[in-house]
C-alpha cells in the first residue's frame, strides 16, 4: 500500500513568495492533519480536517496560512508570503477513525521548507 | 491547555533496557501514543495506551497510569538501529465538536544506543 505522499520533498524559496505544499492521504482515511516541526517547538498541530472538513485551525500560525482539502485524496498547505521563521519540516498525516481503534496517525515523509 | 513533558536526551548501551518517562497534564485525555523517529524521517506509531496498565509489543512495551498523568516506553535489548527519537503523545478531545480530538506531541526525547 501506498502510504501518505508529499510533494515537494524540499523547497528552497525567498522570503515573501507563495509557497504550496501538497499531501495525499492513505486511501479510505478519514482524517488528515498538517504539522509542522522544527527543533525548538517540537511537532506542532497547524490544522486537521474530517471526511474533507476543516475541524480545527487554531495551530495555524496566522493569516498567512490556509489549508483546503477539495477531495478525499489531496489537501495542501499554502504559505503567502513566506518568512524565514517558516523554515520548517511540514508533516501531513492521515487516519482512519475506527470505533475502539487506537486511531494512529500514519505520517507522509515532509516537506523541508528553506525560506532565505 | 496541554503540557507534555519528556528528557530531552538519554544514551544507553546495547543490549541493555532503557526507560523514557513522559507525563503529561491535559484538559481531558482519549490515549496515549508513542512515535519513533529517526532522524531525517517521519514519526512511526509505536504504541496505544487508553487504559491503565502495561501494553506489550516485541521489544518494546508502554505503561499508562491514568491517575498520575504518567506514562513510560520500555525498551529491551537495545539495538543500534533504536538510536531515534520517542515521541510521546496525548489525544483529548476537542470542544470544538462531537467526536473532534487533538493530539498533543512532546518535544521527544533523543535516545542514543552506543556500542
Amino acid at each position: 500500500d501506498a502510504g501518505v505522499i508529499q510533494s515537494p520533498r524540499h523547497e528552497v524559496t525567498e522570503m515573501g513568495q507563495e509557497v504550496t505544499l501538497r499531501c495525499k492521504p492513505i486511501s479510505g482515511h478519514d482524517y488528515l492533519f498538517w504539522y509542522r516541526q522544527t527543533m525548538m517547538r517540537g511537532l506542532e498541530l497547524l490544522i486537521y480536517f474530517n471526511n474533507n472538513v476543516p475541524i480545527d485551525d487554531s495551530g495555524m500560525p496566522e493569516d498567512r496560512f490556509s489549508a483546503k482539502m477539495p477531495n478525499a485524496s489531496f489537501s495542501t498547505l499554502k504559505i503567502q508570503p513566506s518568512e524565514p521563521r517558516d523554515s520548517a519540516v511540514y508533516f501531513c498525516a492521515s487516519s482512519l477513525e475506527v470505533a475502539g481503534g487506537a486511531y494512529e496517525q500514519y505520517f507522509g515523509p515532509g516537506t523541508r521548507l528553506t525560506v532565505t | 491547555g496541554q503540557n507534555i513533558d519528556q528528557p530531552t536526551e538519554m544514551t544507553a548501551t546495547e543490549g541493555a533496557i532503557v526507560q523514557i518517562n513522559c507525563t503529561y497534564q491535559t484538559s481531558g485525555f482519549n490515549g496515549l501514543f508513542w512515535y519513533q523517529q529517526h532522524a531525517g524521517e517521519a514519526p512511526t506509531f509505536l504504541s496505544y495506551n487508553v487504559l491503565d496498565g502495561l501494553e506489550e509489543k516485541g521489544r518494546f512495551s508502554s505503561f499508562l497510569s491514568r491517575s498520575k498523568g504518567y506514562s513510560y516506553l520500555l525498551l529491551k535489548e537495545l539495538q543500534m538501529k533504536d538510536s531515534a527519537s520517542y515521541l510521546c503523545a496525548v489525544r483529548e478531545p476537542r470542544d470544538s465538536g462531537a467526536g473532534s480530538y487533538q493530539l498533543t506531541f512532546g518535544k521527544g526525547t533523543k535516545l542514543s544506543v552506543i556500542p
